[in-house]
């Protein structure tokens, strides 16, 4: 369970402030990816990334950016521009991009 | 574009019911469909991959080609099959395979 860690489980901010949710794996994985879970509307895909230094935009990217420097982390910054950020955002990897993927525990962010 | 469809947001049945999960989906492609799980206070786990054709926890999902469908079942519910449940379709482009998710059911097992 421990292998994919997302920080800070709760995490505020006020409008017009960019915030950086972190996820970390040490599965070795190479795939990462970044969900926005909403009630009702599933998991939708913001940004994901096969390998270092790659990453692409999944279905809902505007507002959203990432970094995949390192293998073993993929930070998510929600910008100011994101409309409406208040959600539950889940990270997860994969040992390639066609497996099976694992999440991690997910960062509840609210802003104020 | 791809589309996973799960018409039902809440399911509740009595235990030892049959219960089924339906799950639709739309993709021109050859379909790679999943069944992930999330119970209450744990993270969203996989349960079963079609491509794996086995029964987990007494699940079991058959692809429908026909009718796009990719419904999950069991035969007798247990309470500690109450839970949330997402279909997932992998669709494969350029840039690599991405997961698209349905709404998602909530089922409840009642005593």
């Amino acid at each position: 369970d421990g292998g994919i860690t997302q920080s800070p489980k709760y995490l505020f901010r006020k409008e017009g402030q960019n915030v950086t949710l972190s996820c970390e794996q040490n599965l070795n994985h190479d795939a990462m990816y970044w969900y926005r879970q909403d009630p009702g509307q599933g998991l939708r895909l913001i940004y994901y990334s096969q390998i270092v230094n790659d990453f692409q935009k999944g279905d809902i990217a505007e507002g959203y950016s990432v970094s995949r420097e390192k293998k073993e982390s993929f930070p998510l910054t929600v910008t100011s521009a994101q409309k409406n950020p208040t959600a539950f955002y889940l990270c997860a990897s994969s040992i390639f991009s066609a497996d099976t993927q694992y999440f991690g525990p997910g960062t509840r962010l609210t802003v104020l | 574009a791809q589309r996973v469809t799960q018409p039902e947001k809440l399911l509740s049945v009595f235990k030892g019911a049959p219960v089924e999960l339906k799950c639709n989906y739309s993709y021109s492609g050859s379909p790679e469909l999943f069944w992930y799980v999330q119970y209450s206070r744990q993270r969203l786990q996989l349960l079963l991959r079609h491509i794996s054709r086995e029964s987990i926890k007494g699940f079991t999902a058959d692809l429908n080609k026909g009718e796009t469908s990719f419904h999950l079942k069991k035969p007798f519910a247990q309470e500690e099959d109450s839970a949330m449940y997402y279909c997932a379709l992998s669709v494969n482009n350029n840039a690599g395979n991405m997961l698209t998710f349905g709404g998602g059911t909530r089922l409840m097992v009642k005593p």
